[in-house]
């Protein structure tokens, strides 16, 4: 079946700094959205993009629709120690076998204060 | 808070048994989907429903099953429980019966069978 790989698997970062992962996939996909998960919480939907090449901020972040329709990223800029989570890219190919959204194995980010 | 609700928080049961998983959807939302998320699965859609009909199926196993009443909750059941059935289970909804659409997921119900 589909897969999305995203990377990185976990980042360890000063507070402060900038973020950045990325989601790729073998097929095309027509929906890319990025949840962030808290322990013992359910997945936070951060940003939704439909469209190639779309470029979407929600506060701190941002992400992006890569021009191919094959990847995704997104970066947090100024990271804060609320920032700590597992970062999760879902995708969605209308002519995909599995009939939903297609998720990532997650981005785990912890924050130095 | 997404607005999505899920009962109960916490389920521990034994090997054989069934149990029943009950979501509320967000005011408005028609479609209800249901995800199992273990530690080397990650997150695995399992199926989806739209105002009561069964709209899209995933890698649900035989013994589980689910449905979503007139009053637009879904109830997913879970029977023959294995040890392997351990995981967390997330629901969520969106307003939209196109998949690819946003998702809302709620707060989980933590499976543990021993």
């Amino acid at each position: 079946g589909q897969q999305l790989n995203q990377s990185p698997q976990s980042m360890f970062i000063q507070e402060g700094e900038d973020v950045s992962m990325n989601c790729t996939s073998s097929s095309i996909f027509n929906t890319w959205l990025w949840y962030k998960q808290e322990p013992g919480e359910g997945p936070v939907l951060l940003i939704a993009l439909y469209k190639a090449g779309e470029l979407t901020s929600n506060g701190r972040l941002t992400a992006q629709f890569g021009i191919t329709r094959k990847d995704s990223f997104l970066n947090i800029s100024a990271s804060i120690p609320s920032d700590v989570g597992i970062y999760f890219c879902a995708g969605y190919n209308y002519g995909g076998s599995q009939g939903n959204l297609i998720f990532g194995k997650g981005t785990k980010l912890s924050v130095k204060p | 808070d997404s607005g999505v609700t899920q009962t109960p928080k916490h389920l521990i049961t034994a090997t054989g048994q069934r149990v029943t998983l009950r979501c509320s959807p967000r005011s408005g939302d028609l479609s209800v989907y249901w995800y199992q998320q273990s530690l080397d699965q990650g997150l695995q859609f399992l199926i989806q429903y739209y105002n009561g009909e069964e709209r899209a199926k995933g890698n649900i196993l035989e013994r589980f099953s689910a449905q979503q009443f007139p009053d637009l909750h879904s109830e997913l059941n879970l029977s023959s429980l294995e040890l392997g059935d351990s995981a967390l289970y997330f629901c969520a909804s969106s307003v939209s019966g196109r998949v690819g659409y946003e998702q809302y997921f709620g707060p989980g119900t933590r499976l543990t069978v021993t």
